[in-house]
């Protein structure tokens, strides 16, 4: 069976400090991955998503970055955090593009 | 109009009750439809797909209105373990899924 790590769970960072978080999905191959971002009471912002090794396709202009240096692997950074970066952000994959999607645990980020 | 709509809640129903929420959406073109469940501070969960058909999957009955251009979702015999935010998901193949903001549902003892 398929399933989705992200990692970690909980993350406090000051202001002006780089970020990278890590995703990485077992059982299935060439996944769709994407990346989301929640803030509090908020719906759900589609930041990254990537059909493949090296396809990153931005929705939203921002401090952030996103790579897929492996199939199965898809990494958020940032140089330099800004206070409004601070929410929870989600990693997803799907099977099609656009489909059904599986969500990672989340990471619980606060920047300060 | 914004793409998918939802009254966010929340909606506070007794034990055992029975409760229905609507999504509506703006593009006529949306193909594919889901319910997904989150728990607080968690991620969300897949509960289940519309079909055009209407679905049910044991208290949850899923309907798909295309003509009016919504989505319900109805839950049956409510238990305190339902208590969940409730996130409409709307998406054109090819095109950005889109989220609603999701309806909070408090299931009273």
């Amino acid at each position: 069976s398929q399933t989705i790590h992200q990692w970690p769970a909980t993350l406090v960072q000051p202001v002006g400090s780089p970020l990278s978080l890590e995703c990485t999905v077992e059982g299935t191959s060439n996944p769709n991955l994407y990346w989301y971002r929640q803030a509090a009471g908020r719906g759900l912002q589609l930041l990254f998503y990537s059909v493949g090794i090296g396809q990153i396709s931005s929705e939203v202009p921002q401090n952030l970055s996103a790579s897929r240096p492996q199939d199965r692997q898809f990494i958020l950074s940032s140089k330099k955090l800004l206070l409004s970066d601070s929410g929870f952000y989600l990693c997803a994959w799907s099977v099609q593009r656009n489909e059904k999607l599986f969500f990672g645990s989340g990471t619980q980020l606060s920047v300060l | 109009r914004k793409e998918v709509e939802q009254d966010p809640g929340p909606f506070n129903v007794p034990e055992g009750a029975t409760v229905a929420f609507n999504c509506t959406y703006s593009n006529s073109a949306s193909q594919s439809f889901f319910w997904y469940r989150q728990d607080c501070r968690k991620e969300p969960k897949l509960l289940m797909s519309v079909y055009s058909s209407g679905n049910e999957d044991g208290r949850f009955t899923a309907q798909l209105n295309r003509a009016s251009q919504y989505i319900s979702l109805l839950i049956r015999d409510s238990k305190l373990s339902d208590s969940a935010t409730y996130l409409c998901v709307v998406n054109k193949r090819d095109d950005k899924i889109i989220f609603g903001k999701g309806t909070r549902l408090h299931i009273l003892p």
